[in-house]
C-alpha cells in the first residue's frame, strides 16, 4: 500500500547547527501534511503544517517545504538545541477520512 | 485551556481479555482520532469519530470498536487482547471531521498485554 517514509532513521547534529529531515510520500492524493516531535513517553506533539497549495511555510525556528513534483517533504530546524532532540514524523492525510498515515521516523541527537 | 487527556496511562491485562481507554479532547473540538503506535514505529490509524459517528477506519480487526459521547469524550475498546495488541494508544482530537486540520495528540496509554 502507499505509505509515507523517512530516508534515515537517525540524525545527529552539533547544537546550534540547522536540521533538516527529508520525508517522502507517495499518496498523490494526499493534500495536507504535518511535522510532529515526539520525545519519548509522550504523545506526539505538533509542530507545522502545510497545505498541497503550498510549497513552503515558516514556524518559529522551523520551516516544512514541500515538493509535489517528486513527492518529498522536509523540516529544517534553525540553531538546533538540546530541547530539539527526539523523534520527527511526517504525516500525510491521504486526502480523506481514513486517519493520518505516519512514516517510521527520524531521531534527532543534538550532540553538545 | 486543557489539551488532550487520556486515560489511565499504564494499564497491563492478560491475553483473552478485555480493556477500555478513555479520551476526552480539547474543549471545542469535536472529532476524535485513535491510533496504535507499537514501540519503534508510527502511530497507525485506527478510528474516527466526529459528531458522535464513525467517520473512518484503519485496517484493525474487528475486536477493536470505539464510541463518541455527546460532550465528544470517547472510548477505544478492545477484546480477546493479544499479546500484539501491546502498544501505545493515542487519541488525537480535530475541529472538524476530515483530516485537513490540525490534529492534537493527547500522552496515549501505554497497555501491556501478557
Amino acid at each position: 500500500g502507499e505509505s509515507v517514509g523517512l530516508h534515515l532513521p537517525t540524525l545527529s547534529v552539533q547544537e546550534g547547527d540547522n536540521s533538516i529531515i527529508n520525508c517522502a510520500y507517495s499518496n498523490s492524493a494526499s493534500d495536507y501534511f504535518i511535522w510532529y516531535k515526539q520525545e519519548s513517553g509522550k504523545g506526539p506533539q505538533f509542530i507545522i503544517d502545510i497545505r498541497s497549495n503550498m510549497d513552503k511555510r515558516q514556524g518559529q525556528r522551523v520551516t516544512v517545504l514541500l515538493n509535489k513534483t517528486v513527492k518529498h517533504l522536509s523540516l529544517q530546524i534553525a540553531a538546533t538545541q538540546p530541547g530539539d532532540s527526539a523523534v520527527y514524523f511526517c504525516a500525510e492525510n491521504g486526502g480523506g477520512a481514513d486517519g493520518l498515515t505516519f512514516g517510521k521516523g527520524t531521531h534527532l541527537i543534538i550532540q553538545p | 485551556d486543557a489539551g488532550v487527556t487520556q486515560s489511565p496511562t499504564h494499564l497491563i491485562k492478560t491475553r483473552g481479555q478485555h480493556v477500555t481507554l478513555r479520551c476526552s479532547p480539547i474543549s471545542g473540538h469535536k472529532s476524535v482520532s485513535w491510533y496504535q503506535q507499537v514501540l519503534g514505529q508510527g502511530p497507525q490509524f485506527i478510528f474516527q469519530y466526529y459528531e458522535k459517528e464513525e467517520r473512518g477506519r484503519g485496517n484493525f480487526p474487528d475486536r477493536f470498536s470505539a464510541r463518541q459521547f455527546p460532550n465528544y469524550s470517547s472510548e477505544l475498546n478492545v477484546n480477546a487482547l493479544l499479546l500484539g495488541d501491546s502498544a501505545l494508544y493515542l487519541c488525537a482530537s480535530s475541529l472538524a471531521g476530515d483530516t485537513s486540520y490540525e490534529q492534537y495528540f493527547g500522552p496515549g496509554t501505554r497497555l501491556t498485554v501478557t
